[in-house]
């Protein structure tokens, strides 16, 4: 998990709020992954970018739910209006080649509560 | 990506081997065997993959079935540190875009 920075880790939201969730990948690292784990279940993909470019966003909810990685800074996930259903353990990954999932390297995630 | 299929759960003693099986029958000739782990509260980490050769890292052995249908990750002298959920991933080695597939892992308890 080092070198993958996610912030903040926890996050408190109350319904109809919005959250923003931050990922800096590891230095060199031009590909994102967003992965969302809800209680007692897996991990489920979200969405892959890549500077600037949203590559698959397959796993994402088709509203409220967003996501970027700007030339400069951090990737971030947008969520609005949060629902309770949306709360969660969302992780990021990075890669420096695409594809490559060995070379996924994890960040420690943030943790969404909406109350 | 073929699917696999984990025990829900095992435990194990401090100090000895723990054996965590994986069946993928469903695997083609090109896709490899891939191991993470999640510790509780972290993020998953990478362990070892195979395609079918066995293989062996600093942190745990992959032996995968002559017929490539089912593997097992073996952690030789299993720490309460390894307390954690194994996922089994089974993927071409360079997938290009197509996202990663989680299921729902074993998790392991290793016991004092």
């Amino acid at each position: 998990n080092a070198g993958v920075m996610q912030n903040p880790r926890h996050l408190v939201r109350r319904r109809g709020q919005e959250a923003r969730l931050r990922c800096s990948p590891m230095k060199g690292h031009s590909h994102v992954y967003w992965y969302r784990q809800l209680p007692e279940e897996g991990l489920k993909f979200m969405v892959y970018l890549q500077k600037e470019n949203i590559i698959d966003e397959s796993g994402m909810p088709k509203e409220r739910f967003s996501a970027e990685f700007p030339k400069e800074g951090p990737s971030i996930l947008r969520i609005q209006q949060v629902v309770r259903g949306d709360s969660a353990a969302y992780f990021c990954a990075s890669s420096q080649r695409a594809g490559a999932i060995h070379e996924q390297y994890f960040g420690p995630g943030t943790r969404l509560t909406v109350t | 990506d073929a699917k696999t299929t984990q025990p829900p759960s095992m435990d194990c003693a401090e100090g000895r081997a723990a054996n965590l099986p994986c069946n993928h029958s469903t695997i083609s000739g090109n896709e490899y065997v891939y191991w993470y782990r999640q510790i509780h509260s972290q993020g998953p980490q990478y362990i070892i993959h195979g395609l079918k050769n066995n293989e062996t890292n600093e942190m745990a052995s992959l032996i995968i079935t002559e017929d490539r249908k089912s593997s097992t990750l073996i952690l030789p002298h299993a720490t309460l540190r390894d307390t954690a959920v194994y996922y089994c991933i089974v993927r071409l080695r360079d997938s290009g875009n197509t996202p990663l597939v989680f299921g729902k892992g074993t998790r392991l308890s290793v016991i004092a």
